[in-house]
């Protein structure tokens, strides 16, 4: 079982908003950055968020992070079939000493 | 351009050892913590191990404390990763991942990854 907590599957049609949340405790989300990253299919996770809303260069605005408590959300705009993916969210994890991530969402564009 | 190449990956029996290498390039390596982070077939990311830049803190995850020893040569631009004692539920794909400063920051960079196959 992942330390953070992601659902496993969200969908959404072309052009729309959808959000993943990511659930986690006081050690880990409640007192450090959250970052999210990106999977295609096929290929390795790429950074999309850091410290909590931040994004590298050449992310898009599309994408964008926000943190409440223990738990932090991933935004997507605009939807497109290239954002179908997995998505993952990661952080330290104080107590355990160690990085954890969830679970994993997979986004499915209809 | 940063670089990450990892090798070393393969098939090996239960009980087994490994040793992977990943040669940076790209950026000042002694800079910055490093990890491995493996992904079995069709399921998650998981963290297995981190350095820091100078390689004197290491971190690793519960399931493969004292059996995998991480270590990096900033002489040599080279992380890499010991495997004593393999297990079937070590079978992932292994990525080398740069950090963006310090062990508690994100990867900015992943490597392409190395194939660990645990199976008699």
């Amino acid at each position: 079982q992942s330390v953070l907590t992601q659902p496993p599957s969200v969908s959404a049609a072309p052009g729309q908003k959808v959000t993943i949340s990511c659930s986690g405790s006081s050690s880990n989300i409640g007192n450090n950055y959250v970052s999210w990253y990106q999977q295609l299919p096929g290929t390795v996770p790429k950074l999309l968020i850091y410290e909590n809303n931040e994004r590298p260069s050449g992310i898009p605005d599309r994408f964008s992070g926000s943190k409440s408590g223990t738990s932090a959300t991933l935004g997507i705009t605009g939807l497109q079939t290239g954002d179908e993916a997995d998505y993952y969210c990661g952080t330290w994890d104080s107590s355990l000493s160690a990085v954890v991530f969830g679970g994993g969402t997979k986004l499915t564009v209809l | 351009e940063v670089q990450l190449l990892e090798s070393g990956g393969g098939l090996v029996q239960p009980g087994g050892s490994l040793r992977l290498s990943c040669a940076a390039s790209g950026f000042t390596f002694s800079t910055y913590a490093m990890s491995w982070v493996r992904q079995a077939p069709g399921k998650g990311l998981e963290w297995v191990s981190g350095i820091s830049a100078s390689g004197v803190s290491t971190y690793y995850a519960d399931s493969v404390k004292g059996r995998f020893t991480i270590s990096r040569d900033n002489s040599k631009d080279t992380l890499y990763l010991q495997m004593n004692s393999l297990r079937a539920e070590d079978t992932a794909a292994y990525y080398c991942a740069k950090q963006m400063a310090a062990i508690t920051y994100p990867f900015d960079c992943w490597g392409q990854g190395t194939p660990v196959t645990v199976s008699s």
